[in-house]
């Protein structure tokens, strides 16, 4: 069965820190995965990742993908307030143009 | 430009109830997904409608679920004889045909809580 496994599933951290969020998964004919940030209820967009060990970098936040262990990292360095969210990882593969698989998220508090 | 917009924002209902949700797509785009999301879990996949042809409706929990969309725009989630567990945040987004994968804009959600 096809899987994302989000690690760890709620973090806290003091502003300033920098955080490590994972996302693993395990799907037939992968495609690219996705990382969005989902502050109170729409998820919004922060990056998509096709090709291994190229980082995908955007302000304070970067993201590689390791196709040959099937993960993913999404960093965030000088944590602010505001990064305060629930992050989503999702994955998509071949056989669809439009469904993704989602993991369950990784909330992350920050601390001032 | 506006975003995807959904209605109503929160909704509370008693057990049985029928409930219909509201989406407004992103102008232009053809796309158009439905989601469901309970309380400290993923996005589950409820329906996909492109363009004029036939909706995936493969992700729909039991026949008690429907969704219409007129045209390429407007878009209604109809949840009939509500049921507890259908309380959740039902989520509705768009993109561009997806002649391959499109970024998905989100609405803002409805949550449901069935009572």
């Amino acid at each position: 069965e096809d899987k994302v496994v989000q690690s760890p599933l709620s973090l806290v951290v003091h502003e300033g820190d920098t955080v490590t969020l994972n996302c693993s998964y395990e799907v037939t004919n992968f495609r690219s995965l996705l990382w969005y940030k989902q502050e109170k209820k729409a998820p919004t967009f922060l990056f998509m990742l096709t090709s291994s060990g190229i980082e995908k970098k955007s302000g304070r936040l970067s993201s590689i993908l390791d196709k040959k262990e099937l993960f993913s990292i999404l960093n965030i360095t000088a944590t602010q307030t505001g990064d305060s969210a629930v992050y989503l990882c999702a994955v998509s593969f071949m056989d669809s143009n439009y469904q993704l698989i989602w993991g369950a998220g990784t909330k992350l508090i920050i601390k001032p | 430009g506006a975003g995807v917009s959904q209605s109503p924002s929160n909704k509370v209902t008693e057990k049985g109830k029928d409930v219909e949700l509201r989406c407004d797509p992103i102008s232009g785009h053809t796309a158009l997904y439905w989601y469901r999301q309970r309380l400290g879990q993923g996005l589950e996949f409820l329906i996909y409608f492109q363009g004029n042809s036939a909706p995936d409706k493969s992700g729909l929990p039991s026949d008690r679920f429907s969704a219409e969309r007129t045209g390429e725009s407007v878009s209604t989630l109809t949840i009939q004889r509500t049921q507890q567990e259908d309380s959740a945040v039902y989520l509705c987004a768009s993109s561009l045909a997806t002649s391959s994968y499109n970024e998905q804009f989100f609405g803002p959600g409805t949550r449901l809580t069935v009572l």
